[in-house]
């Protein structure tokens, strides 16, 4: 069975630029959640929607956003790109409200920032 | 705030002992936690979970025990392998569907 996917796997970028991190759930999974993890750190929560609607939302800047599709495979933007923003981005599906908590993760995309 | 912290931010054990990973949570109301464990290169890995009406859960070679008295969740691996050596997560449940984690801690098998 196919777990969660993420593309790409990794990128560099550079300060101030624009980046769309991609995933797909696990078939069946309705909910996809974003997180972002720092070197060193357990991973932060960014975004979490279900059904095309975001249901959460972590302490992060407006330059980040996502949306999900009626396929319920998921986008995560990040404007304006900073040094800061390097980390492993994680995405995490499960099926729906009634089991939000019970994330499975994908390999990441580890986006590096010069 | 909500925020969930590890006890140790390392471990060594010897291949065959039992581990134990010790992690506080601060969130009274919290009602499900999680351990994942993280290998180099690649994403949390769902190992158990428990909820807040169990005080202890047992998986495969792993047991989770939950002291809700003192708000801390433990993980034990029994035999542990060197195929265990990794970073392990507790997380809880937040209030946006989210999960919240600590910072891990690094388990290291000597053979």
């Amino acid at each position: 069975d196919a777990g969660v996917t993420q593309s790409p796997t990794h990128l560099i970028k550079t300060r101030g630029q624009h980046v769309t991190l991609r995933c797909s759930p696990i078939s069946g999974h309705k909910s996809v959640s974003w997180y972002q993890q720092v070197l060193g750190q357990g991973p932060q929560f960014i975004f979490q929607y279900y059904e095309k609607e975001e249901r959460g939302r972590g302490n992060f800047p407006d330059r980040f956003s996502a949306r999900q599709f009626p396929n319920y495979s998921s986008e995560l933007n990040v404007n304006a790109l900073l040094l800061g923003d390097s980390a492993l981005y994680l995405c995490a599906s499960s099926l729906g409200p009634g089991d939000s908590y019970e994330q499975y993760f994908g390999p990441g995309t580890r986006l590096t920032v010069t | 705030g909500e925020s969930v912290g590890l006890h140790l931010p390392t471990l060594s054990v010897q291949e065959g002992d039992n581990s134990i990973i010790n992690c506080a949570y601060s969130n009274s109301a919290s009602d499900y936690f999680i351990w994942y464990k993280q290998e180099s290169g690649k994403g949390p890995q769902f190992i158990i979970d428990i909820r807040s009406n169990m005080d202890k859960r047992q998986g495969q070679r792993v047991t989770v025990l939950l002291n809700k008295t003192v708000k801390h969740l433990s993980l034990q691996i029994a035999a542990t392998q060197p195929g265990d050596s990794a970073v392990y997560f507790c997380a809880e449940a937040g209030s946006q569907g989210n999960l919240i984690f600590g910072k891990g801690t690094k388990l290291s098998v000597k053979p």
